[in-house]
């Protein structure tokens, strides 16, 4: 498996404003992908993170409130725009090593972000 | 019908004793199948990918039916360190995009 890591682990942060949320692995991996967890809910993807190119959005995820970087192939950045409560959640992102089935999927430790 | 479908529970068993679980998948043309666990504020952890002929890994055993569209998983000899959030997770597209999360079963171990 990999070592991933999220920064920031937590935050609070006020309506209206940005964060943004990095995504490290210790080796080089073709795919990323950032997940959100609501309270009491399970995980939903919001996006695949394309290295040299868009992200690829899930419906009902739009580029203008979650902007996605991937530079290269063991960093991403996830920004959650113009914050509402309804923002407030856990962000994840995960890896799948390896290239074929079963797309096995390797999940960072989470960003806890609470909107005020 | 949901997408995934499992057991919120709690499910709560004695140390020691065996339990199962079981998961619908509403997409029959899904690809791959995982069971993850997830303790309280953590990630999920895959625990163990789900084969057509049934896998086991110590005490877990993974079982997938492609007919009746289930997977299962049963634990035997429960340990109290058992205790977390089980995710049934089932990947219906072809890509590595399509992993769909059930909501989870909950188990509780009691000494």
């Amino acid at each position: 498996s990999a070592v991933i890591s999220q920064k920031p682990s937590r935050d609070i942060c006020q309506r209206g404003t940005s964060l943004t949320i990095q995504c490290q692995v210790d080796s080089q991996v073709t795919m990323m992908f950032w997940y959100r967890q609501q309270p009491g809910q399970s995980l939903t993807l919001i996006a695949t993170a394309n290295q040299g190119s868009e992200a690829t959005y899930e419906s009902g995820f739009v580029i203008d409130k979650f902007p996605i970087s991937r530079p290269n192939l063991t960093f991403s950045t996830l920004t959650v725009s113009n914050m509402s409560p309804e923002d407030s959640s856990i962000y994840l992102c995960s890896v799948v090593l390896g290239q074929g089935l079963p797309y096995e999927q390797y999940f960072g430790p989470g960003t806890r972000l609470t909107v005020t | 019908r949901k997408e995934v479908e499992q057991d919120p529970g709690p499910f709560n068993v004695p140390e020691g004793a065996t339990v199962a679980f079981n998961c619908t998948y509403s997409n029959s043309a899904s690809q791959s199948f995982f069971w993850y666990r997830q303790d309280c504020r953590k990630e999920p952890k895959l625990l163990m990918s789900v084969y057509s002929s049934g896998n086991e890994d110590g005490r877990f055993t993974a079982q997938l039916n492609r007919a009746s569209q289930y997977i299962s998983l049963l634990i035997r000899d429960s340990k109290l360190s058992d205790s977390a959030t089980y995710l049934c997770v089932v990947n219906s597209r072809r890509g590595a995009d399509g992993l769909t999360f059930g909501k989870g079963t909950h188990l509780i171990i009691q000494p």
